[in-house]
Parts: C-alpha cells; sequence; structure tokens
C-alpha cells in the first residue's frame, strides 16, 4: 500500500517552454501532497506544499508564479514549471500524506527534467 | 525553525559489518523522525521510523534508536549486504514544521562484497 506514481519520469523540454508533472496516490486519499526538488548529490529541498482544493504555500525562494501547483483532487497534484529554463533542470520529486497531522510521507519516483 | 544534522557523509563497510548512521534535531517539539533510503535515479523510500514516545524500534536488520533529551537518532544496519548500497537520508518532523519533514543532508552507503 501507500503507492504514489509520478508522470512523466524524465523530460526534456526547449528553453522558455512549460513542462506539467503529474503526482498520483494510487491507493489512498492525501490530504497533503509535497512537491521537492533534489540537486545532484544534495538533499531534498521542499518547494511547496499543497492541499486538495485549496492554494499551495511556498516555502521561501521559490517562485509561486514560475512553479504552479494544481491540488485538484485527493489523489492528483500536478507542478507546471512555467517558461522554463536550464537551471530549473532538476530532479523533482513529489511526496503524499497518508492524514493531515500523522506526517508520514510517501514518495514518488521523481520526475528528471532536462532543459536545453 | 528545526535542522537536521547528518553524519557521516559517506560510509564504506564489507558486506556483513554494520553501519550506523547519526543525526542530531535542534527543535524538541518534533516528535517523528523517519529514515529513507533513495536509490539513484529514484525516489525516497521509506524504512523505517519512530515517534518521540519510543526509544527503540526494530525491523528485521534495520533499527532506530531516539534519544530525546539529547536530541539525535541513529539508523543501524546489521549484516549489510551490497543492496544496502544507497542513500540514506533522515528528517524530522513535528507540529511545529506543520507536518513538513525537515531532512538531513544524506549519507552515502556503500557496502563492497
Amino acid at each position: 500500500g501507500a503507492v504514489v506514481s509520478q508522470h512523466p519520469s524524465w523530460v526534456i523540454c526547449k528553453s522558455g517552454t512549460s513542462v506539467k508533472i503529474e503526482c498520483r496516490s494510487l491507493d489512498f486519499q492525501a490530504t497533503t501532497m509535497f512537491w521537492y526538488r533534489q540537486f545532484p548529490k544534495q538533499s531534498l529541498m521542499l518547494m511547496a506544499t499543497s492541499n486538495e482544493g485549496s492554494k499551495a504555500t511556498y516555502e521561501q525562494g521559490v517562485e509561486k508564479d514560475k512553479f504552479l501547483i494544481n491540488h485538484a483532487s485527493l489523489t492528483l497534484s500536478t507542478l507546471t514549471v512555467t517558461s522554463a529554463h536550464p537551471e530549473d533542470s532538476s530532479f523533482y520529486i513529489c511526496s503524499a500524506a497518508l492524514l493531515a497531522g500523522v506526517y508520514e510521507q510517501y514518495f514518488g519516483p521523481g520526475t528528471r527534467l532536462t532543459v536545453t | 525553525g528545526e535542522n537536521v544534522e547528518q553524519h557521516p557523509s559517506t560510509l564504506s563497510v564489507q558486506e556483513g559489518d554494520s553501519a550506523v548512521i547519526k543525526c542530531t534535531y535542534s527543535d524538541s517539539a518534533s516528535n517523528y523522525f523517519p529514515w529513507y533510503k533513495q536509490e539513484l535515479g529514484k525516489g525516497p523510500q521509506l524504512i523505517i521510523d519512530i515517534r518521540s514516545n519510543v526509544g527503540e524500534k526494530k525491523d528485521q536488520r534495520i533499527a532506530v534508536t531516539l534519544n530525546k533529551t539529547a536530541k539525535h537518532f541513529s539508523l543501524h544496519i546489521t549484516e549489510t549486504q551490497p543492496e544496502d548500497s544507497a542513500v540514506y537520508f533522515c528528517a524530522a518532523s513535528g507540529s511545529n514544521q506543520g507536518g513538513k519533514l525537515i531532512f538531513g543532508q544524506g549519507t552515502e552507503l556503500s557496502v563492497k562484497p
């Protein structure tokens, strides 16, 4: 149980275009989903927290207009990287929390984004 | 806010030996401490977690200990195998963090056959 999927697993896009990444909880309803980015040989950096039906809460320094997050249902959250640039190339990982306040987070397999 | 320090950054052991990774946290209100294993190119996988009302938890070859007074917790892997090779992350969370996980810097474990 507690399986989280992401799609696509990897994507290459041209500079200036937008890319959408989907995160789904397959066998449970997630009250909260989190989006992280990870650079090579570094830890996970939290970008934003999203709750179903409400606006995402972004961490300090993360541009909300550049990284659009939509949490349309209890099983789906999307991250759209708008007007992507090479410095946005990274490994993006989502996680889903089983229950509010319980803290366990289950992570997706990640999406490798390369902006050329 | 919470800060989590993890040591060592790299750890190399012989197959069959034990491996220990240590983390310290700063916020005494944190009460949830998970450990994740991340293989290259994959997302982190929860391997064990502990809450602040427990001092030790074991799952086969993996154990976690928590010292609330000293604010540190450790991951112990016994009888290591080559497939244990990965990056391990500790994290801390609690009501002060609103459910967010604060991660340590990671430990790259290499198990040599």
